[in-house]
């Protein structure tokens, strides 16, 4: 019954191969997002997507593509992986509202490529 | 501009109350919030406050905020082992979706 759920937890890959995170919230939010957080722990932003709409799209190289089949999905694949794509990849869901959007999150997937 | 900072290490001795805290420059986040991340885990919400309240005690927690200071504490009483941890202040700017964090503080207790 986890909230907000990440498959795979952990992916070890090559330079140069194509791979996807799963994301899946069953707390009936609208609104998911993805954020990166590197060897230093810090945490940015990447995506959100609001009833399957995205609504926000920082500076991300194009390699990186959200998709939303729903409004409890949402996925992320990377192309053409890089060493510097390595780090910790966090999903997190909130419902949308005029004040504020408090937001829940996965437990992660740690991706490193060698 | 939007910016959080916070001091990136802390130790306190098991028992002790552990104060961590936090700036922002954005004044027009409705909530802020405290995540904990243990190591190798997720990121939990541990509380938040509306920005027109002071203060928000929850069990061992206590939140105060100074909107004029811009600044942001998050105060835990008895600090056990358990509390261990990487604790990120954050906040939404504009009600936008986007969480700015921190750099996180590293709460290290000693028994």
């Amino acid at each position: 019954d986890t909230a907000v759920s990440q498959t795979p937890k952990y992916l070890v890959t090559q330079m140069g191969n194509d791979k996807s995170i799963k994301c899946e919230q069953n707390l009936g939010h609208d609104t998911m997002y993805w954020y990166k957080q590197d060897s230093k722990k810090f945490l940015k932003i990447m995506f959100s997507y609001n009833n399957k709409e995205l609504i926000i799209n920082e500076t991300v190289p194009n390699r990186f593509s959200p998709k939303s089949p729903d409004k409890a999905h949402l996925n992320l694949h990377i192309n053409s992986l890089e060493l510097g794509d390595s780090a910790v990849y966090f999903c997190a869901s909130s419902q949308w509202t005029a004040g504020g959007q408090t937001q829940y999150f996965g437990p992660g997937t740690r991706l490193l490529v060698l | 501009g939007e910016d959080v900072e916070q001091s990136l290490f802390l130790s306190v001795r098991e028992g002790d109350s552990s104060v961590i805290n936090c700036t922002y420059t954005d004044s027009s986040s409705t909530y802020l919030y405290w995540y904990k991340q243990e190591p190798g885990a997720g990121l939990q919400l541990l509380t938040y406050i509306f920005s027109n309240m002071d203060m928000k005690q929850d069990q061992r927690l206590t939140v105060l905020l100074n909107k004029k200071d811009k600044h942001l504490s998050l105060r835990i009483a008895d600090t056990q082992t358990g509390d261990s941890a990487i604790y990120f202040c954050a906040e939404i700017p504009n009600q936008g979706g986007k969480l700015i964090f921190g750099q996180g503080t590293e709460l290290s207790v000693k028994p």
